[in-house]
């Protein structure tokens, strides 16, 4: 069993609409979690990093961790063509090596 | 603010033959991770320096080795190069402790 798993997609949304991209894990020892954007041909851009449950909100994008549950999730609301990407969560614990999921590849039609 | 600075973008060597790839670090970054993102295996850790020492090494094999130099740049070298070993490699950096990781663009080694 992979310690971090996130569904592959493809995953294909009209223009406007709210995308949820989900994360599960089984190393409870994860402390730190983070969402990553990867255009093609380009490396991971980070765009949220959160270390407890709960929300965390930085304008379309919101993060969310359940640590009870071992599940991450990030939305984006108003979705744009630009959002166009695949989409890799990632998780550590302490000062560790990042663990990736296999990420999910997005792609928002006009 | 220059981002993770990664070279080259490209190299295409030969099976056996050693290859070496650089970063530089965000400046005020002294830590450095390498991952391999492989076709169809997602990205997987390498190594990681922190001030000058190798603090963790992935699950690859001792031909992959690399080094961190005093100004935090880092190169990663691989020895006895395979066909699997084709890949994207990227480099990361952060701040000393359990802070962000920072991307470059990376390189993408192609083994013929």
């Amino acid at each position: 069993q992979k310690e971090v798993e996130q569904d592959p997609g493809p995953l294909s949304v009209p223009e406007g609409a709210i995308v949820s991209l989900n994360c599960t894990y089984s190393n409870s020892a994860f402390q730190y979690f983070m969402w990553y954007r990867q255009y093609s041909r380009k490396g991971p851009e980070l765009l949220m990093y959160t270390y407890s449950s709960g929300n965390k909100e930085d304008g379309r994008f919101t993060a969310q961790v359940d640590k009870s549950s071992k599940y991450i999730s990030l939305f984006i609301r108003d979705s744009q063509p630009s959002d166009s990407a695949t989409y890799l969560c990632a998780m550590r614990a302490g000062a560790q090596k990042l663990v990736f999921g296999q990420g999910t590849r997005l792609t928002i039609n006009p | 603010e220059a981002g993770v600075t990664q070279s080259p973008t490209h190299l295409i060597k030969t099976r056996g033959q050693q290859a070496t790839l650089r970063c530089s670090p965000i400046s005020g970054h002294t830590s450095v991770y390498w991952y391999q993102q492989a076709l169809g295996l997602g990205l997987q850790f390498l190594l990681w320096y922190d001030e000058g020492e190798e603090r963790n090494r992935g699950n690859f094999p001792p031909r992959f080795s690399g080094r961190q130099f005093p100004n935090y740049s880092s190169e990663l070298n691989v020895n006895a190069l395979e066909l699997e070993d084709s890949a994207l490699y990227l480099c990361a950096s952060s701040e000393h402790g359990p802070q962000p990781q920072h991307f470059g663009d990376g390189t993408r080694l192609s083994i013929l």
